[in-house]
Order: C-alpha cells, then sequence, then structure tokens
C-alpha cells in the first residue's frame, strides 16, 4: 500500500519560487507502473494537474504551468519534488502529490493528504 | 489540452435518490474517464476508472458508463455519506484535465 506525503514551507511571498517535496513509502519510486505528479486546488475551486515524472526523469506538464514548473525525482530518497518560480496570490492553493498510473485505463489510486501553501508578504 | 465538462455543477437531492452526473470531454477519450469523490479538507477518492470499472472497495451503489465524449456517473440510492464533490477526470492524454467538480447537497 503506497503512502505520499508532502513537505515544504506553507507560506511563500510573491515573486518567490514554490519548493514541496513528496516521500513515498510502502513501495519503491522506481516502479514502471507510476509516473508521481502533483495536483493542486485553490480554496474552494477544482482541481488542476500541475505535472507528472517519471522515475527516469522524464516529465510532463500541464502547458499553462510549463514555464515556472520544475519536477525533479530522487530515486535515492524515493522522493520528488516540485518548484514553482514566480508565485503570486494565484498560486494559493492545496497542493497534492500523487500516483499517475503508466497505464492509461487507470485512476489515481494514491494521494498524499495535501497541503496548503499561501502566497502572500 | 483536452476540455471536461461536467453538469450540473450543482445537485441538491434525498437520501435514497437516484442521482446522475454528467462529463463531456472536448475530444474522444475513448473510455479512459476516471470518477472521483472528494470530501471538505480531504483529498480526492478514485471511485470509478476506466469509465466503468469500480474501484476496490466502492460500494456498488457506485456506477460508471460511457465512451468517447459523453460519460455519467450514477448512484443508485444516495447515501448520507455520498454527500461530497464529485470530478470527472481524463486519462486518455496528457496532461490529465479534470471536470470543474459537482457538488452534491442533501436537500
Amino acid at each position: 500500500q503506497l503512502q505520499l506525503q508532502e513537505s515544504g514551507p506553507g507560506l511563500v511571498k510573491p515573486s518567490e519560487t514554490l519548493s514541496l517535496t513528496c516521500t513515498v513509502s510502502g513501495g519503491s519510486i522506481s516502479s514502471s507502473s507510476y509516473y508521481w505528479g502533483w495536483i493542486r486546488q485553490p480554496p474552494g475551486k477544482g482541481l488542476e494537474w500541475i505535472g507528472s515524472i517519471y522515475y527516469s526523469g522524464s516529465t510532463y506538464y500541464n502547458p499553462s504551468l510549463k514555464s515556472r514548473v520544475t519536477i525533479s525525482v530522487d530515486t535515492s530518497k524515493n522522493q520528488f519534488s516540485l518548484k514553482l518560480s514566480s508565485v503570486t496570490a494565484a498560486d494559493t492553493a492545496v497542493y497534492y502529490c500523487a500516483s499517475d498510473p503508466v497505464a492509461v485505463n487507470l485512476g489515481v489510486d494514491y494521494w498524499g493528504q495535501g497541503t496548503l501553501v499561501t502566497v502572500s508578504s | 489540452d483536452i476540455q471536461m465538462t461536467q453538469s450540473p455543477s450543482s445537485l441538491s437531492a434525498s437520501v435514497g435518490d437516484r442521482v446522475t452526473i454528467t462529463c463531456r470531454a472536448s475530444q474522444s477519450i475513448s473510455s479512459y474517464l476516471n470518477w472521483y469523490q472528494q470530501k471538505p479538507g480531504k483529498a480526492p477518492k478514485l471511485l470509478i476508472y476506466a469509465a466503468s470499472s469500480l474501484q476496490s472497495g466502492v460500494p456498488s451503489r457506485f456506477s460508471g458508463s460511457g465512451s468517447g465524449t459523453d460519460f455519467t456517473l450514477t448512484i443508485s440510492s444516495l447515501q448520507p455519506e455520498d454527500f461530497a464533490t464529485y470530478y470527472c477526470q481524463q486519462s486518455y492524454s496528457t496532461p490529465r484535465t479534470f471536470g470543474q467538480g459537482t457538488r452534491l447537497e442533501i436537500k
């Protein structure tokens, strides 16, 4: 049973870079079955996929955020990370890390609990 | 990107009612459509994958159907714990995209 846990600052200043890490336990991040993704949800709003990374380092990003997003993986620590640059108040959201199955006929079955990141001076 | 549109955006219903939520994709996604339930302060929970397959542990009152561009989630007899927000999501292509959500409220 996979478990995912987000960690990182809960408050980021405007124009700075948001950095979060997701630690995967109960399985290997080097599994061939999953990409590892970041999804966010502004307060009171819907879900937005930010991007995903495979253990090899292959990534895909949401085009709307691509210019500001970097997702990386550290297989030695069983972790993957999100960096979002030049943040504004619109980036205030609960950020979830999640498993993103390679098989397109499967849904996201493992989620972190989510972490609220507020962008404010 | 593939756009996902859900209807209705909100819905009021009573315990025991049969409820249907629809999701439309901006292009064909075959059967690569998933449904999630989200309760306040919690991560989404996978209910249905591949349009009609019930995730393990999910009650059988939940069902899904559809293919191509049009999909439905049906709850056959609403229970108190079903009042939540429901999202569809396509896994046909990247980036994955979600519908805007349907909030199911108690009448």
